[in-house]
Formats: C-alpha cells, sequence, structure tokens
C-alpha cells in the first residue's frame, strides 16, 4: 500500500493564479482531510469529507474548494491563491470518525 | 469552545534523561485523545491513542501517556530520549458530537548530546 501521496511536494504560484493540490489514498478509508500547518498554530482542518460526495467546511475553509468524487482521490483547489495561504498542507485520511489519521508527506506552497 | 493547550513551545532534553510533554483539554466529556509525532520535513504519524480502558496506554518507541480525567490532561512520556526523539509532538482531541480533531500547538523536543 502507498497509503496517502500528496503531489506536488512544492510549489511556487503568483498571487492570483490557481491550482489544484492532489491527495490520494489506496486504504479505502471513508474519511478525508485537508489541513494546514503555519508555525505556533498547529494543525487547522479546512475541508473534510466523510464519503464520496459528501464534504464539508473545517475551520478555515475561504479561498479554498473540495470535491469527492471517488473514495480514493480529494483534491484541494486554491481558487485564487493571495501570500496567506502560503503554509505547509497536508492531507489525511482515517477509517472512521476519531480513528487514527494516517498523513500524506505535505505540500510546501509558497505564494508570491 | 472545546481548545487543547501544549503549553511548552520548545522542551530541551539531555540525551538519556526522561521526557514529559504536557497536554491539557476544555471537553465536557470524555474525549478521545491522540499523541502524532513529526520529523523534520516528514508527515504526521501517529504515536498512541486514548479512547477508553486504561488509562495509562502504551505507543510506539518507547513512549507512554497516561489520561487524568479530574486534571484535563493527557501528558505523554519516555523514560530515557534517544537523539532520534528530536521531532515536533502534537496532541490531539476527537469528540463523539463532531468528526473534527482540535489539535495542539505543538511542542518541538530538541536533545542535547
Amino acid at each position: 500500500n502507498a497509503g496517502v501521496t500528496q503531489t506536488p511536494k512544492f510549489q511556487v504560484l503568483k498571487t492570483g493564479q490557481s491550482m489544484t493540490l492532489q491527495c490520494a489514498q489506496d486504504m479505502n478509508h471513508e474519511y478525508m482531510s485537508w489541513y494546514r500547518q503555519d508555525p505556533g498554530m498547529g494543525l487547522r482542518l479546512i475541508h473534510y469529507s466523510v464519503g464520496a460526495g459528501i464534504t464539508d467546511q473545517g475551520e478555515v475553509p475561504n479561498g479554498y474548494n473540495v470535491s469527492r468524487s471517488t473514495t480514493e482521490d480529494f483534491p484541494l483547489r486554491l481558487l485564487s491563491a493571495a501570500p496567506s495561504q502560503t503554509s505547509v498542507y497536508f492531507c489525511a485520511s482515517s477509517f472512521g470518525q476519531n480513528n487514527e489519521q494516517f498523513f500524506g508527506p505535505g505540500t510546501r506552497l509558497t505564494v508570491l | 469552545a472545546q481548545s487543547v493547550t501544549q503549553p511548552d513551545i520548545h522542551i530541551t532534553v539531555s540525551e538519556g534523561a526522561s521526557l514529559e510533554l504536557r497536554c491539557n483539554y476544555s471537553y465536557g466529556a470524555t474525549p478521545y485523545l491522540f499523541w502524532y509525532v513529526q520529523s523534520p520535513g516528514q508527515g504526521l504519524q501517529l504515536l498512541l491513542k486514548y479512547f477508553s480502558g486504561d488509562t495509562l496506554v502504551q505507543g510506539i518507541k518507547g513512549f507512554e501517556a497516561e489520561f487524568k480525567r479530574s486534571q484535563s490532561s493527557f501528558n505523554l512520556r519516555k523514560p530515557s530520549v534517544h537523539w532520534s526523539d528530536a521531532a515536533e509532538y502534537f496532541c490531539a482531541v476527537g469528540m463523539d458530537s463532531n468528526y473534527q480533531l482540535i489539535w495542539g500547538a505543538g511542542t518541538k523536543l530538541i536533545i542535547k548530546p
């Protein structure tokens, strides 16, 4: 099993550009999440999904969109990048509510 | 509102010494409790978790944690740290009413040779 994979590992964007961060898992997990990690702030939940076709907002959803057309994939879209979105982004999946979350290796995004 | 506090931003420990990282939470019922570790440039890995039962839980890499309901705490301990334990450690809390985990801000562990 590859676990949770994320692409790209690094990305530099200019303000106003859009892009999609990819996340895939091969563990047949129902739950998938996107977090951003900023120094001194721990992990903050952006969006999450409890199954294909079902998504919901987390703590910091503004400026991001998600969709979940399959169990395996959970892409995160930045609609119009802003410098405030410079961060490290982690995708995670879990088998059920409050179970262990498995994390991808992260995407380091810089917005100039 | 529910919250998780890790009061120590950094902790420096000599190699071979014991370690305790603190985690306090604010939640009315019994939570689900987790400790994760993040090595530099890596994703997060689960060290241990508490759902119910014995309040002293054992994890990977020789770590343990104790749930103390009266103190709303879930402190992480290791009797003797190794240089490879240098990393950032995160406490997280889950609740029945909400899928979202609440995360502490993390504690960075520095090991002195």
